[in-house]
């Protein structure tokens, strides 16, 4: 099992643009995450999907959508790139509940916004 | 707000010496923890957990110790190896049947060989 994957792995993206991360697992977990890390902060959660089909917000879900494609897949996308949302963005995937279950994250997406 | 956070943000530990590092939360309704390591740069990986009926854990080389009177977890790592250097962070599962966990900002573990 290749666990959770992430592409791209690095992107540079100028004011305005858009772009889409994807995210995968082959674990066949139920829910999805979407986090951001900044320097000297702790992981702040995005967007989160606990089944296939619902997509709830999470702490920081300005300026940022997301598609639960299918069980296996959960994308995020930026719309209208901003300097605020250069960051560190991890995908995170769980069999259960956050409650009993492990997270198990992806490698991460590098992103500048210039 | 409440929020779960760490006493040190960095620390240095002797090769082969035992590393302890703390973290702090404020919600007494948490009732799951769990540590992850972060090597330079990659996702968090999952290192051991502890729900609020337990007080410590023993996996390999790592105990974490959970003190509900004061709110208090702590990770343990003994025999520090260099392949231990990373950031260490806590986070907890506030809710039950909440679907989201709160991270702590980390420590950064450092092994001198």
């Amino acid at each position: 099992n290749a666990g959770v994957t992430q592409t791209p792995k690095f992107q540079v993206l100028k004011t305005g643009q858009s772009m889409t991360l994807q995210c995968a697992q082959d674990m066949n977990h139920n829910s999805m995450y979407w986090y951001r890390q900044d320097p000297g902060m702790g992981l702040r959660l995005i967007y989160y999907s606990a089944s296939e089909g619902t997509t709830d917000k999470g702490e920081v879900p300005n300026g940022y959508n997301v598609s639960r494609l299918n069980k296996r897949e959960f994308s995020l996308r930026l719309e209208s790139a901003a300097p605020s949302q250069t960051s560190v963005y991890f995908c995170a995937s769980i069999r259960g509940q956050a409650n009993t279950d492990t997270q198990y994250f992806g490698p991460g997406t590098r992103l500048t916004v210039l | 707000g409440e929020s779960v956070g760490l006493h040190l943000p960095t620390l240095s530990v002797q090769e082969g010496d035992n590393s302890i590092i703390n973290c702090a939360y404020s919600n007494s309704a948490s009732d799951y923890f769990i540590w992850y390591k972060q090597e330079s740069g990659k996702g968090p990986q999952f290192i051991i957990d502890i729900r609020s009926n337990m007080d410590k854990r023993q996996g390999q080389r790592v105990t974490v110790l959970l003190n509900k009177t004061v709110k208090h977890l702590s990770l343990q790592i003994a025999a520090t190896q260099p392949g231990d250097s990373a950031v260490y962070f806590c986070a907890e599962n506030r809710d039950f049947g909440n679907e989201k966990l709160t991270f702590g900002t980390g420590t950064r573990l450092t092994i001198i060989p």
